[in-house]
């Protein structure tokens, strides 16, 4: 079965710091895979989108890495801000035809002034 | 551009009504895809519609049911409501790529 794990499920640190946020998939013949940002109640933003053949994608402070071979992701996230505070998602796409993402739960971020 | 829309933002019903809930892609997106998220948890994959056609479906009973318009715009619809369905609801549209999510319809079933 196709499976996304986040660990851990909330994180809660100071502000200026640097922190890495974890995600893991079963089965490693993935198409891509894709970091969103959460607001409470609100819809999805994608942050980064990293294709099976790509190792690292970066947009300002956010850096997202994909190892396939050992099924995982990690989104680093640098000099942390209180506005960054919000839920993380990761999800794959593991069929080019077929289009479902599959998420994991999320990883609750909170950042304190 | 608009990004995706979806209406209504909230919606109260009781368990065994029917609700429909509605999404308005991207300018340009062909294909919608509806997810589910309960409290707590990431969204899951409920179904998606291309050319106004069923292409893929989720793990999801057949109480949820929808549609596409000529216009690429969708309709998911929930029969025979149980408390267990109370979510928010996100459409996401695409274009043969990257999927864009809409800021959901939150439902609460009573």
């Amino acid at each position: 079965k196709q499976e996304v794990t986040q660990i851990p499920a909330a994180l809660s640190v100071p502000e200026g710091e640097n922190l890495v946020l974890n995600c893991s998939f079963t089965d490693s013949a993935i198409y891509n895979l894709q970091w969103f940002r959460q607001d409470p109640g609100k819809g999805l933003t994608s942050l980064l989108l990293i294709q099976s053949s790509q190792r690292e994608q970066t947009s300002g402070r956010l850096n997202a890495s994909l190892d396939k071979s050992s099924g995982r992701s990690t989104l680093y996230i640098a000099a942390s801000q209180p506005g960054d505070s919000a839920t993380y998602l990761c999800a794959v796409k593991w069929n080019q035809a077929g289009t479902a993402l599959i998420f994991g739960k999320g990883t609750t971020l909170s950042v304190s002034s | 551009d608009a990004g995706v829309t979806q209406s209504p933002t909230h919606l109260i019903k009781t368990r065994g009504q029917q609700v429909t809930l509605r999404c308005s892609p991207k300018s340009g997106h062909d294909t919608v895809s509806w997810y589910q998220q309960a409290l707590g948890q990431g969204p899951q994959f409920i179904f998606q519609y291309y050319e106004e056609e069923e292409r893929q479906r989720g793990n999801f009973p057949d109480r949820f049911s929808g549609h596409q318009f000529p216009n690429y715009s969708s309709e998911l619809n929930v029969n025979a409501l149980l408390l267990g369905d109370s979510a928010l609801y996100l459409c996401a549209s695409s274009f043969g790529g990257t999927q864009y999510f809409g800021p959901g319809t939150r439902l609460t079933v009573l």
